[in-house]
């Protein structure tokens, strides 16, 4: 199994709604990553788990928070967003953490927030 | 903060021509990796070059990187409708809060190939 999952594919929300993403992969890789992409933009960085250890992109709002259960899921829970967080959530794995692992992404969750 | 920065923003080509992107970037890297996607999906990985390689080949992909003038070039041979896409560099640039390193995304260049 080469693939990436992730649910749902689309989510719409309010500014006071808790929701969350969710991200699975079974190729037994032990570095995760969660990114935003807005239209017409490279995807950022938000978040990785590498082994389970969380490392965090300074410029991520405290509204995001990364949950890691088990190397084989990544959520992300999302609570009192904006709308300009509205974007394209794109969920990726790597066999391990560092410049030679290629990422292999899954096919994203389009949020709006309203 | 970008670290890959890509031309031509976007490109027009007819099937069976080739393909030639560029990505420049600012500081040292380990390597740099090209990325392809589809419109609004996912990221596919399409070829990684090592900081001491100057080519590398897939398929009918092409991959230079000249560290002197921090720059790399995406060759697509007889391209095809198919590889309509938008076409990203990205390459490692520092590390996150916690120790990660951090891979950061060109602003890519939009592939159309028109039948």
């Amino acid at each position: 199994d080469t693939e990436v999952t992730q649910t749902p594919k689309h989510l719409v929300m309010g500014m006071t709604n808790k929701k969350s993403l969710k991200c699975e992969q079974h190729m037994g890789h032990r570095a995760m990553y969660w990114y935003k992409q807005k239209a017409k933009k490279p995807p950022e960085l938000m978040f990785v788990y590498s082994y389970e250890k969380l490392s965090i992109n300074e410029s991520v709002p405290s509204r995001f928070s990364p949950e890691c259960p088990n190397s084989s899921l990544l959520n992300l829970h999302l609570h009192a967003l904006q709308p300009e967080d509205s974007a394209l959530y794109l969920c990726a794995s790597s066999q391990d953490q560092g410049p030679y692992n290629e990422q292999f992404f899954g096919p994203g969750t389009r949020l709006t927030v309203l | 903060s970008q670290q890959g920065e890509e031309d031509p923003q976007a490109l027009s080509i007819q099937e069976g021509e080739n393909a030639t992107m560029n990505c420049s970037y600012k500081t040292s890297i380990n390597n740099l990796q090209w990325y392809r996607q589809n419109s609004g999906r996912g990221l596919v990985h399409l070829i990684l070059i090592r900081s001491n390689e100057r080519e590398k080949h897939s398929g009918r992909l092409r991959v230079t990187l000249d560290t002197s003038k921090k720059s790399s070039s995406l060759l697509i041979t007889a391209s095809r409708a198919a590889d309509t896409a938008s076409y990203f560099c990205a390459t490692d640039a520092g590390y996150l809060q916690g120790g990660s390193e951090k891979l950061v995304f060109g602003k890519g260049t939009k592939l159309t190939v028109n039948p």
